[in-house]
């Protein structure tokens, strides 16, 4: 069965530095996203993404956080400086479609800011 | 997207069927109905949708009722591996093009007793 993957599976990095979150999703879907969990809270929407651009993104999704789509298949998290609060695990999800259809969501990134 | 209403938990006996309720009373027409299930320490994972009719796939099943204000995710027969959080959720067309989110809950823990 497809899968969508993220790398690293643990990041620590130092406060105030910056990070890069990579997903590789499903080949043909065309939606993509971004959610976070942090330690025993809820799953949160970060931001959506569709034909090279974001179609939807949170109030967590300032400007610390942008998303790309460098070359066609990676989609990748920035977070420019992180802070301590940013530390939780982020999901990439990937879906074929809109609403009648279900997301995909890989095993996650479990960010360490210290 | 409208509200969801679960139950916090709920217990079973492994090998026996579980009925996940879910409350969505201000559910309006276009919307479609998606469970969702988390597994420890996993990313969310999809389990079944719908709208109107009851739907049935290699997981689960998915009753939803007559006016459209509930449904029940039917789990045939229980195993350990089956006690997670289970999330219901709603899904609608949000606007603007390609805008689309999926807001988890809280959703229902679900306990398998051996």
């Amino acid at each position: 069965e497809p899968e969508v993957t993220q790398t690293p599976s643990h990041q620590v990095t130092q406060m105030g530095q910056e990070v890069i979150l990579r997903c590789v999703p499903i080949s043909n879907h065309l939606y993509f996203y971004w959610y976070r969990q942090i330690l025993g809270q809820k799953v949160e929407f970060l931001v959506s993404f569709y034909n090279n651009e974001i179609s939807e993104k949170s109030e967590i999704f300032d400007d610390q956080f942008s998303v790309e789509r460098p070359d066609g298949s990676n989609f990748t998290l920035k977070i420019r400086s992180t802070k301590l609060e940013d530390s939780a695990m982020y999901f990439c999800a990937s879906s074929e479609g809109r609403i009648n259809y279900g997301y995909t969501f890989g095993s996650g990134t479990r960010l360490t800011v210290v | 997207d409208a509200k969801t209403t679960q139950p916090n938990s709920m217990e079973s006996n492994e090998e026996e069927p579980v009925h996940l309720p879910c409350n969505h009373s201000t559910i309006s027409g276009t919307d479609y109905i998606h469970w969702y299930r988390q597994l420890p320490s996993q990313g969310p994972e999809y389990v079944i949708h719908g709208l109107t009719s009851n739907v049935n796939n290699r997981m689960a099943s998915l009753a939803i009722a007559e006016d459209r204000k509930s449904s029940t995710l039917i789990l045939h027969r229980a195993t350990l591996r089956d006690a997670a959080v289970y999330y219901c959720i709603l899904r609608a067309l949000s606007g603007g093009t390609g805008g689309f989110k999926t807001i988890f809950g809280a959703g229902t823990r679900l306990f398998v007793k051996a």
